[in-house]
């Protein structure tokens, strides 16, 4: 079982609608979790972290956690072209020396 | 604060030849972590530095190595290259801790020939 695994998607979504991209992991005490967006050919930046059960609000974009479930979302509101992008969720082990990346699910925003 | 940096940003070898990345991080950040990304495997984790010690290796060969100075700069060192090796290298540096966040350099693209 992998550690972090996401939907590789396609996912396509039209402009203005609600892209939501789903997470799960697999080391129940992990502690920190991240949201990274990748443009074609280059390195991923970070949008969102999330560290305890809940919502996390920034603009247009929440992420949800829910670590009994072991189950980490990324809501995209009112969807924009420029989202268009491979999004991978990320889990920090507990000591802090290892981020285990999911494959990334690629969003498309059809204008 | 400037970001993580990371040089050469491109660099063609040939099979059997040897190369080094070189990785600043953020000013103050101590932890560096190498990544190897292909469209066919996603970003893997290569290893960890913190404090010029490694922390943590992943699953690759010994041709892989690298090594962090006590100014928390890395290199990442790959001896006799494969066309396999052909990948966007990324380091991403960090304060080293369980709650921090990691960021990430540009990468450098090799190209094995």
């Amino acid at each position: 079982q992998k550690e972090v695994e996401q939907n590789s998607g396609p996912l396509s979504v039209p402009e203005g609608a609600i892209a939501s991209l789903n997470c799960t992991y697999s080391d129940r005490v992990s502690q920190s979790f991240f949201w990274y967006r990748q443009y074609s050919g280059k390195s991923p930046e970070l949008i969102m972290s999330i560290y305890s059960n809940g919502d996390k609000e920034d603009g247009r974009f929440t992420a949800q956690l829910n670590k009994a479930s072991q189950y980490v979302s990324l809501l995209i509101r009112d969807s924009q072209p420029s989202d268009s992008a491979t999004y991978l969720c990320a889990v920090n082990n507990a000591a802090g020396n290892q981020f285990y990346f999911g494959t990334g699910t690629s969003l498309t925003v059809i204008p | 604060k400037a970001g993580v940096t990371q040089t050469p940003r491109y660099l063609i070898k040939t099979r059997g030849q040897q190369v080094t990345l070189s990785c600043s991080p953020i000013s103050g950040h101590r932890s560096v972590s190498w990544y190897q990304q292909t469209p066919g495997q996603g970003l893997q984790f290569l290893f960890e530095y913190f404090s010029e010690t490694q922390r943590n290796k992943g699953n690759f060969p010994g041709r892989f190595s690298g090594r962090q100075f006590s100014n928390s700069r890395s290199e990442m060192n790959v001896s006799t290259l494969e066309l396999g090796d052909s990948a966007l290298y990324l380091c991403a540096s960090s304060l080293g801790d369980s709650h921090d966040t990691q960021y990430f350099g540009p990468g450098t693209r090799l190209t094995v020939l």
